[in-house]
């Protein structure tokens, strides 16, 4: 089936330490995203790809980073700088670009500093 | 002001009532417009857009869009306890051509 898979699901990290979600996808979009999400707020885009080695920075980028190195895959690193890290981060892709509101998301990875 | 805002709820609405959920936006030059529904715990999934002033029906759902006065809003028809959930609006702002969602209305569907 097409979709899209983020891995892990469930994730805590100590203060200090580096964290890699993964976000494969197999519906051949072209853009992809990644969101965070808090509770009571609605989703903040963190950095978004609409090609292949290509990304943009998106509202809250700082303390983040990606790579966008097969069209598949949109990895999100979270970084020690980033100061509040606890949250639900969600993966998304889309057919017609980074302008396109219809976003297919993945399941999610709920993040948990210690 | 927030670019786009929603009603924080919880809106509660007996089983086999209309539920009706309004989005206002702030950027007069935008364009395009989306519910998502969002189940506790779970991803967003897109359920309605809309582009043109005026009404688009899907089913039990009716996007409304009205750009004079700057609202959209999704009425759900014969509402089901399994329609329990977070309704976010999107809106590509005309400026930006990003997405940008709302808080979410949370929506309860009573027995």
């Amino acid at each position: 089936d097409g979709g899209i898979t983020q891995s892990p699901k469930y994730l805590f990290r100590k203060e200090g330490q580096n964290v890699t979600l993964s976000c494969e996808q197999n519906l051949n979009h072209d853009a992809m995203y990644w969101y965070r999400q808090d509770p009571g707020q609605g989703l903040r885009l963190i950095y978004y790809s609409q090609i292949v080695n290509d990304f943009q920075k998106g509202d809250i980028a700082e303390g983040y980073s990606v790579s966008r190195e097969k069209k598949e895959s949109f990895p999100l690193t979270v970084t020690s700088a980033q100061k509040n890290p606890t949250a639900f981060y969600l993966c998304a892709s889309s057919q017609q670009g980074a302008a396109s509101g219809e976003l297919f998301f993945g399941e999610g990875s709920r993040l948990t500093v210690l | 002001q927030k670019e786009v805002e929603q009603n924080s709820g919880p809106l509660s609405v007996p089983e086999g009532a209309i539920a009706s959920l309004n989005c206002t936006y702030s950027d007069r030059g935008s364009q395009s417009f989306f519910w998502y529904r969002q189940y506790s715990g779970k991803s967003p999934e897109l359920i309605m857009f809309i582009y043109s002033n005026g009404d688009k029906e899907d089913g039990r759902f009716t996007a409304q869009l009205n750009k004079a006065s700057q609202y959209v809003s999704l009425l759900i028809r014969d509402s089901q306890p399994s329609d329990s959930a977070t309704y976010l609006c999107a809106v590509i702002a005309g400026t930006a051509s990003k997405l940008t969602f709302g808080t979410g209305t949370r929506l309860q569907v009573t027995l």
